[in-house]
C-alpha cells in the first residue's frame, strides 16, 4: 500500500480483556515503531523493531504489553488485562534503514470501560 | 533524559497573521530535531526538519531553525491560512537516525477566517 495502515481503527474493550492491534509497514520498511498517545498529549515510545527483531521495549509500560513483529512486515501490539489507563492512540510508524523520517499510520483509538 | 517542551495551546490566529510556536529541547548529545502535524482525522505528517546547528528546515511556509545555543527550534509562518489548523508536535531523534522519536506535548492551533 501507499502508507502505513492500522486497524481495527477504533476499539471498545471492556476492561480485563485481551485486545490485538496490527500494523501493516510501508512496503519495504524495515524498522516499525509502536507509539502511544494520551489524550492532549504527545505520542511516547513504546517499542521498536528491526526486521522481525525487538531491538528496543523499554517503553512498553507493563509486562501486559507485548508485541511481535514474526516475519519482518506486521507487527501487532497485544495488550493483555486491559486497564483504563490504557486508553490511547496507539501509532505505529516504519522507516527504512539509516533514515531519519518515520512515517505513521492514522493510529487505533483504544477506549477501556 | 531527553525531552522537548513547546508552548501550550491552543493558539488562535485570524488568517493571515504571524505565527510562532515555540519549542526548546534537551539533549545530551546532537540530537536531529522536526516538527509533526497533526491535522483533523489524519495521522501525524512530518512538516520540516533539521540535522544539525544552524539548519533551518522549511515546507509550506512554514520554517524553523535550528538554534544550538538556545537549544530551541522555534516554528514560524509568515500569514497563516485556515488550512493550517491542526496540533503541531515538535520532537528529536537523538543520535543514529534509526531510533526513537521523543515528542513534545502538542500545540493545538485554530485559524479563523
Amino acid at each position: 500500500g501507499a502508507g502505513v495502515s492500522q486497524s481495527p481503527r477504533y476499539k471498545v474493550a471492556k476492561r480485563g480483556q485481551d485486545v490485538a492491534l496490527r500494523c501493516d509497514p510501508i512496503s519495504g520498511h524495515v524498522s516499525l515503531f509502536w507509539y502511544q498517545q494520551a489524550l492532549g498529549q504527545g505520542p511516547e515510545f513504546l517499542t521498536y523493531f528491526q526486521n522481525e527483531a525487538q531491538l528496543d521495549k523499554s517503553g512498553l509500560p507493563s509486562d501486559r504489553f507485548f508485541a511481535e513483529r514474526p516475519e519482518g512486515s506486521v507487527s501487532t501490539l497485544k495488550i493483555q488485562r486491559t486497564q483504563q489507563e490504557d486508553s490511547a492512540v496507539y501509532l505505529c510508524a516504519s522507516s527504512s534503514p539509516g533514515m531519519d523520517t518515520q512515517y505513521f499510520g492514522p493510529g487505533t483509538r483504544l477506549t477501556v470501560l | 533524559g531527553d525531552s522537548v517542551t513547546q508552548m501550550e495551546g491552543p493558539v488562535t490566529l485570524s488568517e493571515e497573521a504571524f505565527l510562532t510556536i515555540n519549542c526548546t529541547y534537551t539533549a545530551t548529545g546532537y540530537p536531529s530535531l522536526f516538527w509533526y502535524v497533526q491535522y483533523p482525522g489524519e495521522g501525524l505528517q512530518l512538516l520540516l526538519k533539521a540535522t544539525k546547528a544552524d539548519d533551518k528546515g522549511s515546507n509550506k511556509g512554514f520554517e524553523a531553525t535550528y538554534r544550538k545555543e538556545t537549544t530551541s527550534f522555534h516554528l514560524e509562518k509568515g500569514s497563516v491560512q485556515v488550512s493550517d489548523s491542526a496540533v503541531y508536535f515538535c520532537a528529536l531523534i537523538e543520535g543514529h537516525r534509526d531510533d526513537k522519536i521523543i515528542f513534545g506535548k502538542g500545540t493545538r492551533l485554530h485559524i479563523l477566517p
